[in-house]
């Protein structure tokens, strides 16, 4: 049984281009939430995606929209890109009424 | 904001003694989970804990939730080098799929 699937795996963008990020839950899940790590510090709520809607938003700005489709999976957007944007996205799914995440490897984006 | 504070930030021990690493807040958490993240891979769910007092043993890991649930310790016994790794708290303040505060982390080195 398949975990967590993010691609691509590492990423090299320079400042003010726009990048998407996909991941497939793991198989059952319905619930996507997208999480931000900068380097040495603990990973940050970005949004969670349920039922094709985005649920919950942290304190990101609107250059970070999201979606998710029918089959669950999920894509992450970034515009106008900042090299302050130079982090690990990771992706996590959940199973709607419960709790406990199962989290990807996430993607490695390097902005220049 | 509500913040999650772990300490010590960096631990690093001889193999075979014991450990114990703190998540502290003040606030209320309705559950809280403690995540190992490796290097180049997402963090892994290693418990849930959700009653005040609450005391959970996965193999020579003790985690504990606080009487007032506003903080929680992970104690290893007799530490491996696979346990080397980075220790998140996360901290949830509604029951179901509320999104994740995590802490900073504690990175934790076995020396063999």
């Amino acid at each position: 049984d398949a975990g967590v699937t993010q691609s691509p795996t590492h990423l090299i963008k320079t400042r003010g281009q726009q990048v998407t990020l996909r991941c497939s839950p793991k198989s059952g899940h319905d619930t996507v939430s997208w999480y931000q790590q900068a380097l040495g510090q603990g990973p940050q709520f970005i949004f969670q995606y349920y039922e094709e809607e985005e649920r919950q938003r942290g304190n990101f700005p609107d250059r970070f929209s999201g979606h998710q489709f029918p089959n669950y999976s999920s894509e992450l957007n970034v515009n106008a890109l900042l090299l302050g944007d130079s982090a690990l996205y990771l992706c996590a799914s959940s199973l709607d009424s419960n709790y406990g995440y199962t989290f990807g490897s996430g993607t490695r984006l390097t902005v220049v | 904001t509500q913040l999650l504070e772990q300490s010590p930030q960096f631990l690093s021990i001889q193999e075979g003694e014991n450990l114990t690493v703190y998540c502290n807040s003040s606030s209320v958490f309705s559950s809280l989970q403690w995540y190992r993240q490796e290097p180049g891979e997402g963090p892994v769910l290693l418990v849930t804990v959700v009653t005040g007092g609450e005391v959970k043993k996965l193999k020579r890991l003790t985690f504990q939730f606080g009487d007032a649930r506003k903080d929680s310790s992970l104690h290893i016994t007799a530490a491996q080098t696979g346990d080397t790794g980075l220790y998140l708290c996360a901290g949830a303040w509604n029951f179901g799929n509320e999104k994740l505060t995590f802490g900073t982390g504690t990175r934790l080195t076995i020396i063999p």
